[in-house]
């Protein structure tokens, strides 16, 4: 029953050492998203995905990656993870919006996230 | 996308009807107010959204004012499973991201 999927649910790591993180769907849907949420925070956008069109936020980190090789995953790379990295981070899924009425909005559908902790 | 504001904490009696204010004084006409929530340790939900006509559905109601300056959701029968950060979103339907705000986390007290 598992819509959006991601591995690993916790995840600790080296300063400065490379990381990926992955997510899947079984929704066929076009859109997906990477959010950030430090602690206590509200999450926050990275970037996403339109198709294959790659949408970057204007204060998402360099440090920062995205691949979308198909579909149904995305995947989530940090090249060199600081101690400001550590946070929860969500994936999310969408049907493209369309471009009328409120008959056109789809519900955004989340992962349950990955618990980044970098030592 | 226009900001909103709302409360940080409220409490609310099992049982009881929650009423989650939400006030976004600068939105056009063009934008849409939606709830999400989140629960402890778990993604953001969808819960619902409206123009400018109330709206209900199985999880809650939402209720927008005339001028659309202000709404509030409403849990009818709130639950212990409602404990949650109830986050309102003001944007554009043909907008695909979500700016999250500070939201209302709401304890739902036995």
């Amino acid at each position: 029953d598992a819509m959006v999927i991601q591995n690993p649910r916790y995840q600790v790591t080296q300063f400065g050492k490379p990381v990926t993180l992955s997510c899947s769907q079984t929704l066929n849907h076009n859109v997906m998203y990477w959010y950030q949420q430090k602690s206590s925070q509200a999450p926050k956008l990275l970037f996403h995905y339109y198709d294959k069109d790659f949408n970057n936020e204007a204060d998402t980190p360099d440090n920062f990656q995205s691949r979308r090789p198909n579909t149904s995953f995305c995947f989530l790379d940090i090249r060199s993870p600081g101690l400001g990295d550590a946070a929860m981070y969500l994936c999310a899924t969408s049907r493209s919006p369309g471009t009328s009425g409120t008959s056109s909005y789809n519900e955004q559908f989340f992962g349950p996230g990955t618990r980044l902790t970098v030592l | 996308d226009a900001k909103t504001t709302q409360p940080p904490s409220m409490d609310c009696a099992e049982g009881r009807a929650a009423n989650l204010p939400c006030n976004h004084s600068t939105i056009s006409g063009n934008e849409y107010v939606y709830w999400y929530r989140q629960i402890h340790s778990q993604g953001p939900q969808y819960i619902i959204h409206g123009l400018k006509n109330n709206e209900t559905n199985e999880m809650a109601s939402l209720i927008i004012t005339e001028d659309r300056k202000s709404s509030t959701l409403i849990l009818p029968h709130a639950t212990l499973r409602d404990t949650a950060v109830y986050y309102c979103i003001v944007r554009v339907a043909v907008n695909e991201k979500l700016t999250f705000g500070t939201g209302t986390r709401l304890t739902i007290i036995p």
